[in-house]
């Protein structure tokens, strides 16, 4: 069965302090691993997709690294506008499973001024 | 250009009563899914549609949830005698034909049933 953790769960920064946030997955055969970020109240709001191993992709202070086993969401700098939370899913390459995204239980991430 | 919508945004209903929850996705794209967030959770799948053949409804959590999309565009959720376990955040997205496989989620459903 596909599995998704994410850890932390929650995480408080400062303004400023650099962190990162750890997706670890197993799954069959990975199509494409894929990082949203989620205000309150609101849908996922899509970030990054990485394909294969050693790809990395930045956007603003984030930056999303992915290995055969685990990918990371790297905030640089972070502002308070960065908090929310960050979730990550996995869709699998067996036509069986279609194009369903499976989730990880997201990390919740403060950066206080 | 318009991203996924859909209505209502908020639904109270009470246990036992039938629910319609719609979904407007992305002009173009062809697959679109429903997923089901609880309370501090990841989204979990639900249903799968390319245009209007529903492929996968292996998340569907009772035969009381029921999905459609008959044209292949717009698509609704329905839930049969609603329970208290059915309160959530119900998600709808929609992506495009093939590469790149992202999908672009709408604001989201919340079910409260009382």
């Amino acid at each position: 069965e596909d599995q998704v953790t994410q850890s932390p769960e929650a995480l408080r920064l400062q303004e400023g302090e650099s962190s990162s946030l750890n997706c670890s997955y197993t799954v069959s055969g990975l199509r494409g691993l894929f990082w949203y970020r989620q205000d309150p109240g609101k849908g996922p709001e899509f970030l990054f997709t990485l394909y294969s191993a050693g790809e990395e992709k930045e956007k603003e202070r984030l930056k999303a690294t992915l290995t055969k086993k685990e990918s990371f969401l790297h905030i640089t700098a972070p502002k308070p506008e960065d908090s929310a939370t960050y979730l990550c899913a996995v869709q699998v390459s067996l036509q069986a499973a279609g194009n369903k995204l499976t989730f990880g239980g997201g990390t919740r991430v403060l950066v206080k001024p | 250009g318009a991203g996924v919508s859909q209505s209502p945004r908020y639904k109270v209903a009470k246990r036992g009563q039938d629910v319609a929850l719609r979904c407007d996705p992305i002009s173009g794209h062809v697959s679109l899914f429903w997923y089901q967030q609880a309370l501090g959770q990841g989204p979990e799948f639900l249903t799968y549609f390319q245009n209007e053949a529903q492929l996968d409804k292996s998340g569907l959590p009772s035969d009381r949830f029921f999905a459609e999309r008959p044209e292949g565009s717009v698509s609704t959720l329905k839930i049969q005698r609603t329970q208290q376990e059915d309160s959530a955040v119900y998600l709808c997205a929609s992506s495009g034909p093939g590469l790149p496989y992202e999908q672009y989620f709408g604001p989201g459903t919340r079910l409260t049933v009382t």
